[in-house]
């Protein structure tokens, strides 16, 4: 398996902030993704994370709102921008490893976000 | 669109065998079944996955049908640790994005 972490773990925000969560694995992967989680819901695939390039963004998910980084194969970044009270969800890091392609993917713990 | 259907809940009961059902009967044949599990408050936990052979590992059984339109997750003997909302996935091949349904959420009870 792999550690995945991300922080910050939670944060509380001022309507029209924006945040930064990282997710950093300790080991290489080969993909890495973004969801989301909102209150008493099931999760939502944000987008794919795509080292190099700009990342795949699912249908309701726009580069503006939620640009995301990865400049390396343990490392990204999803920037929630203009925040509003809708944002406040659990937002969910998971990767494949670059050495078991074949195996599931893993999740990292989440970045609980509350938006004021 | 999730491509599973899923009962919203079940009750179960400490010690006793937990079986959990799913459909999927647009399954089509490069896709997997997957298994995952979310407690509370923490990020999703891989349980299983299968194609279309009968899957065992050190937490649950996989019984998939002969014409895969549905399967079965087998916890052999739940614990009360087991509580958690069991979300059915189909992904196509190995690197196919996971896409989750609503999921069904089981309490195990002493």
């Amino acid at each position: 398996s792999a550690v995945i972490s991300q922080k910050p773990s939670r944060d509380i925000c001022q309507r029209g902030t924006s945040l930064t969560i990282q997710c950093q694995v300790d080991s290489q992967v080969t993909m890495m993704f973004w969801y989301r989680q909102q209150p008493g819901q099931s999760l939502t695939l944000i987008a794919t994370a795509n080292q190099g390039s700009e990342a795949t963004y699912e249908s309701g998910f726009v580069i503006d709102k939620f640009p995301i980084s990865r400049p390396n194969l343990t490392f990204s970044t999803l920037t929630v921008s203009n925040m509003s009270p809708e944002d406040s969800s659990i937002y969910l890091c998971s990767v494949i490893l670059l050495l078991r392609p074949t195996d599931t993917q893993y999740f990292g713990p989440g970045t609980r976000l509350t938006v004021l | 669109d999730a491509k599973t259907t899923q009962p919203p809940s079940m009750d179960c009961a400490e010690g006793r065998a937990a079986n959990l059902p799913c459909n999927h009967s647009t399954i089509s044949g490069n896709e997997y079944v997957y298994w995952y599990r979310q407690i509370h408050s923490q990020g999703p936990q891989y349980i299983i996955h299968g194609l279309k052979n009968n899957e065992t590992n050190e937490m649950a059984s996989l019984i998939i049908t002969e014409d895969r339109k549905s399967s079965t997750l087998i916890l052999p003997h739940a614990t009360l640790r087991d509580t958690a909302v069991y979300y059915c996935i189909v992904r196509e091949g190995s690197w196919g994005k996971l896409q989750f349904g609503a999921g069904t959420q089981v309490v195990v009870t002493p």
